[in-house]
């Protein structure tokens, strides 16, 4: 079953906005991570957030969790054409269950 | 240093035949995990190793579903007497320590199985 669910299905912007993209989960959780999926690719980690972190960055990713809400967004700021991608939050319930949304398909437009 | 590697990239078969899927975790990356991603999806866990130990396989939807990882190393999946409803994208992953779902995972790019 599912457990992390990401917020909005697609989402279709211009080169050089942002996107947030949102992902709700149900239960405790160890850690939560992010990761990119170019069509006909593999999944790629992007960025591992531990559940007493709060606000994490690399580059132009910007994470957030609240545990409280059982919520964490993805900021990708100045977006580029190659960011066009699916993005899939997974959270780690124990050291070996993880489980990943449905993603979210960014596609920016140039 | 190679990436996860799966063979086939593409596989079609008929129903009811057998289908064995390939994956070549990173060298030395104790935990290797299966996935299963039907079109537009996201992933379904399937089964994870963790060094010797007894593999998780709680994922596994039916019994015509095994794997097997040899030597700490290559794992094959197996599908027996397929079903159009196998039809999917089956990933692998591997991370470098036992409690893989604390460290990232680096992922195969997958092999496509179709049934006809």
């Amino acid at each position: 079953s599912q457990q992390g669910e990401e917020d909005p299905q697609a989402l279709s912007i211009q080169e050089g906005e942002n996107a947030t993209m949102n992902c709700s989960y149900k239960t405790s959780i160890n850690n939560l991570q992010w990761y990119r999926q170019n069509s006909g690719r593999g999944l790629v980690h992007l960025i591992l957030i531990r559940s007493n972190e709060r606000e994490k960055h690399s580059g132009r990713l910007r994470v957030t969790l609240d545990t409280s809400k059982k919520s964490s967004s993805l900021l990708i700021t100045a977006s580029r054409a190659a960011d066009t991608a699916s993005y899939f939050c997974a959270t780690a319930i124990n050291n070996n269950d993880m489980r990943f949304g449905a993603g979210t398909r960014l596609t920016v437009k140039p | 240093g190679a990436g996860v590697s799966q063979s086939p990239s593409n596989k079609v078969t008929e129903k009811g035949k057998d289908v064995e899927l390939r994956c070549d975790p990173i060298s030395g990356h104790t935990a290797l995990y299966w996935y299963r991603q039907s079109l537009g999806q996201g992933l379904e866990f399937l089964i994870y190793f963790q060094g010797n130990s007894a593999p998780d396989k709680s994922g596994l939807p039916s019994d015509r579903f095994s794997a097997e990882r040899t030597g700490g190393s290559v794992s094959t999946l197996t599908i027996q007497r397929t079903q159009q409803e196998d039809s999917a994208v089956y990933l692998c992953a591997s991370s470098l320590y036992g409690q893989g779902a604390r460290q990232p995972q680096h992922f195969g790019d997958g092999t496509r199985l179709s049934i006809l």
